[in-house]
């Protein structure tokens, strides 16, 4: 059964660069029926998809925040990390990371981080 | 981009009823639809995927629908224990971008 945890910072200040780190205990990063993947949800809002990223590095990200997310992977560490420049107040969420059977549906969660994005 | 549109955003149904919750792709997707669960303050929880095929352990009373832009779940006898919000998401092959639904918050009446 595959575990993963978020780990970072809970508090950023404006204009900086978040960055969140995942654990993966209970199988292996570089599993072939896996991708790996960034997931927000605003206080009181929907969920979004960030950007999902393959053991051999291969990434795809969300369109509407492809400019400031880079995601990638520490295969010897079963890790995988977000980066997310130039954040704001709107930036303010949960974030999870989860597994993607084939890159498709979510399959397991982290219990999620709360980043305030604050001065 | 394929945009996801679910109905109702919310509704209140009394235990036992059957309810339903649509999804609308913008575009048509096949088949490439996922269902999750999140209960208040919770993890999101995978109910569905394919469209129609229930993840292990879930109960039999969810079920999903649907091909091409129309999709829907259905629970076939609401429980106290189904009060939470449901989302939709599609999943692509090319390119590989996930997009979820708005939600409907599902209440007991």
């Amino acid at each position: 059964q595959l575990q993963l945890q978020e780990s970072g910072p809970g508090l950023v200040k404006p204009s900086e660069t978040l960055s969140l780190t995942c654990t993966v205990s209970g199988g292996s990063i570089s599993s072939s029926s896996y991708y790996w993947g960034w997931i927000r949800q605003p206080p009181g809002k929907g969920l979004e998809w960030i950007g999902s990223i393959y053991y051999s590095g291969s990434t795809y990200y969300n369109p509407s925040l492809k400019s400031r997310v880079t995601i990638s992977v520490d295969t010897s560490k079963n890790q995988f990390s977000l980066k997310l420049s130039s954040v704001t107040a709107a930036d303010t969420a949960v974030y999870y990371c989860a597994s993607l059977y084939s890159s498709s549906w979510l399959v397991s969660w982290g219990q999620g981080t709360l980043v305030t994005v604050s001065s | 981009d394929i945009q996801m549109t679910q109905s109702p955003s919310s509704l209140s149904a009394s235990v036992g009823d059957r309810v339903t919750i649509t999804c609308r792709a913008s575009q048509g997707i096949s088949n490439y639809l996922a269902w999750y669960q999140q209960k208040p303050g919770k993890v999101p929880k995978l109910l569905i995927y394919a469209a129609s095929t229930l993840q292990s352990g879930v109960p039999s009373r969810f079920s999903g629908s649907g091909s091409g832009t129309d999709f829907t779940l259905t629970i076939s006898s609401l429980q106290p224990e189904d009060v939470a919000t449901y989302y939709c998401q599609k999943y692509n092959s090319a390119p590989r971008e996930l997009t979820f639904g708005g939600g409907t918050k599902v209440e007991i009446k």
